[in-house]
């Protein structure tokens, strides 16, 4: 049983720059959601996406956007680099949307913005 | 105030003591909440899910106050193995997690 996966493991990208992380979900799974996890602190929602679809948005700019395939698949892309965006980014997957479905998260991206 | 709110140790325990956590949580829409572990640098992973009846697995134990919106993990007979950082997590509607910034424990022999 495939969990989930996420590549690349590890970005090291420049300010302004525009960066591509994907995703995909454990096998069964058809709800993928992206987050941020900054050094000591828990990690943050991005978005969410169900049906090909951005269903919930976290507190992030306009810069972070998203897609889902017909295959579940995920793609999380940043725009205009800051430094600040170096983090973990973590894709976790769960059956649908109803409340309470457990999320499996996959070992992260790390990304290094200099 | 964040949402989610842990104590942020680092709780030093010698091998076999008994350790436990505290989480609030200021949402009282809140609708499900977990404790994950995480070790450095790796994934977050379930440890356990939370319910007001309280409920164990095998060394863990975890329970919810909704009234005071507080949650809890104890940890007995700690192993060298449970040293990580523990997240207290709620959901909201739709599946949203929120994260606390996590609380480390290290287990020493």
């Amino acid at each position: 049983d495939a969990g989930v996966t996420q590549s690349p493991t590890h970005l090291i990208k420049t300010r302004g720059q525009q960066v591509t992380l994907r995703c995909s979900p454990k096998s069964g799974h058809d709800t993928v959601s992206w987050y941020q996890q900054a050094l000591g602190q828990g990690p943050q929602f991005i978005f969410q996406y169900y049906e090909e679809e951005e269903r919930q948005r976290g507190n992030f700019p306009d810069r972070f956007s998203g897609h889902q395939f017909p295959n579940y698949s995920s793609e999380l892309n940043v725009n205009a680099l800051l430094l600040g965006d170096s983090a973990l980014y973590l894709c976790a997957s769960s059956l649908g949307l109803a409340g309470g479905r457990t999320q499996y998260f996959g070992p992260g991206t790390r990304l290094t913005v200099l | 105030r964040k949402e989610v709110e842990q104590d942020p140790g680092p709780f030093n325990v010698p091998e076999g003591a008994t350790v436990a956590f505290n989480c609030t949580y200021s949402n009282s829409a809140s609708q499900s909440f977990f404790w994950y572990r995480q070790d450095c640098r790796k994934e977050p992973k379930l440890l356990m899910s939370v319910y007001s009846s309280g409920n164990e697995d095998g060394r863990f134990t975890a329970q919810l106050n909704r009234a005071s919106q507080y949650i809890s993990l104890l940890i007995r007979d700690s192993k060298l193995s449970d040293s990580a950082t523990y997240l207290c997590v709620v959901m909201k509607y739709g599946n949203k997690l929120v994260f606390g910034a996590g609380t480390i424990l290290r287990v020493k022999s």
